[in-house]
């Protein structure tokens, strides 16, 4: 198994662009979530999926939208870059429903710049 | 979602046991918790979780206090590898979203 993939790993944007980060599992996780990380900060998660069809907000979506068409994929959309979304993105996965009882995934991470 | 309090770091001596303290007074019944941890420049990886009982794998150990109102990781030789942040989170059973706090800056000297 990869695991979990993110692409691309680096990507710099300028203010007003838009973009797709991709992520993807191989695990055939239901439950999936993004998570962005500024410098010498913690994660916060930005929105979440328990499964195709089904997305939801965490503690900071504004900016971003996400879908979820299959249970392999789970992108993050900014629409209009903006310098405050300079971070580094992580994308996660768990099995079983997310079940406390499960562990977390994550991915590499794709590190964000927004001239 | 119930809170976890951690100390913002701690220093160990390498191959000398480290015991991180997380206090999470809120924890519901149904709540795991759960320890990842962050090297430099990566992302988390799982290290542990349980729900009442003390646990073991072969990264660390979990000892989680009678009314779960606080629990420790314990690494029983800290090598230089372990210098990170230590996430200490509590994962609701439903649906569990994975909240981080702040996390302990874990150093090691040699």
């Amino acid at each position: 198994n990869a695991g979990v993939t993110q692409t691309p790993k680096f990507q710099v944007l300028k203010t007003g662009q838009s973009m797709t980060l991709q992520c993807a599992q191989d695990m055939n996780h239901e439950y999936m979530s993004w998570y962005r990380q500024d410098p010498g900060m913690g994660l916060r998660l930005i929105h979440y999926s328990v499964g195709a069809g089904i997305t939801d907000q965490g503690e900071v979506p504004n900016g971003y939208n996400v879908s979820r068409s299959t249970t392999e994929d789970f992108p993050l959309r900014l629409l209009s870059a903006a310098p405050s979304q300079t971070s580094v993105y992580f994308c996660a996965s768990t099995g079983g429903l997310a079940g406390g009882y499960n562990e977390q995934f994550f991915g590499p991470g794709t590190r964000l710049t927004v001239l | 979602d119930a809170k976890t309090t951690q100390p913002n770091s701690m220093e160990s001596n390498e191959e000398e046991p480290v015991h991180l303290p997380c206090n999470h007074s809120t924890i519901s019944g149904t709540d795991y918790i759960h320890w990842y941890r962050q090297l430099p420049s990566q992302g988390p990886e799982y290290v542990i979780h349980g729900l009442t009982s003390n646990v073991n794998n072969r990264m660390a150990s979990l000892a989680i206090a009678e009314d779960r109102k606080s629990s420790t990781l314990i690494r029983h030789r800290a090598t230089l590898r372990d210098a990170a942040v230590y996430y200490c989170i509590l994962r609701p059973n439903q649906g569990g979203k994975l909240i981080f706090g702040q996390g302990t800056e874990l150093s090691v000297k040699p």
